[in-house]
């Protein structure tokens, strides 16, 4: 079945610095990626849609400057925690849906990444 | 907005013991209903979906109808296995798979 990578795993950094979670889809293509955000005893939420070739849309609230969203090829997104702070610490999960299918069909599901767990100090 | 609540785990149980996994939502309009399974080291996956109102979706032996009566889209499960032990995520759409609207996820732990 389709996989996607999520990478790393679990990252600690300390407060003030940078830190990139990588997203590949491993057998298929991925026109369409989005990332999630849950913090603890929260629900799963939508941070921002990243699409191919242009610029991420983000959602009410979350900031774009330091959340910075790459989706330079069909396979990989990035997201940057640029100046990362304790209330960033939080597990961030991205999924994909693969390319050609119809984003209003539920016949064309997302594929989840295992999630990367993000603790600032 | 739209919203999803769960009851919070952990949910403990013995296998073959009987699953309820309660779970009610807040949206304007008919969303379509989805519950997703996070098994330990692996990404969320579909675990079963209904798209309108009374539909039952089933999946492994789990199964959940959509209530719109009560809003409710309550996840069964007749005799779980120590294999069913994850996290459970029950979530809302209006289109597809766009912008689903995830609940806080429930943790199931089987002891055989």
């Amino acid at each position: 079945g389709a996989v996607v990578s999520q990478h790393p795993s679990w990252v600690i950094c300390k407060s003030g610095t940078s830190v990139k979670i990588e997203c590949r889809s491993l057998d298929f293509q991925a026109t369409t990626m989005f990332w999630y955000r849950q913090f603890p005893k929260q629900s799963l939420m939508l941070m921002a849609t990243s699409n191919e070739g242009s610029k991420a849309t983000y959602e009410q609230g979350v900031e774009k400057d330091k959340f910075l969203i790459n989706h330079a090829s069909l396979t990989l997104s990035t997201l940057t925690v640029t100046s990362a702070h304790p209330e960033d610490s939080s597990f961030y999960i991205c999924s994909a849906r693969a390319s050609g299918t119809d984003i209003s069909s539920y016949n064309s599901p997302l594929h989840f990444g295992n999630g990367t767990r993000l603790t600032v100090t | 907005g739209d919203s999803v609540t769960q009851m919070e785990g952990p949910v403990t149980l013995s296998e073959e013991a009987f699953l309820t996994i309660n779970c009610t939502y807040t949206a304007t309009g008919y969303p379509s209903l989805f519950w997703y399974v996070q098994y330990p080291g692996e990404g969320l996956q579909l675990l079963l979906k209904a798209t309108k109102a009374d539909d039952k979706g089933s999946n492994k032996g789990f199964e959940a109808t959509y209530r719109k009566e009560t809003t409710s889209f309550h996840l069964e499960k007749g005799s779980v296995q120590v294999s069913d032990s994850a996290v459970y995520f029950c979530a809302l759409s209006r289109t597809g798979f766009q912008k689903l609207v995830f609940g806080t996820g429930t943790r199931l732990l089987v002891s055989p």
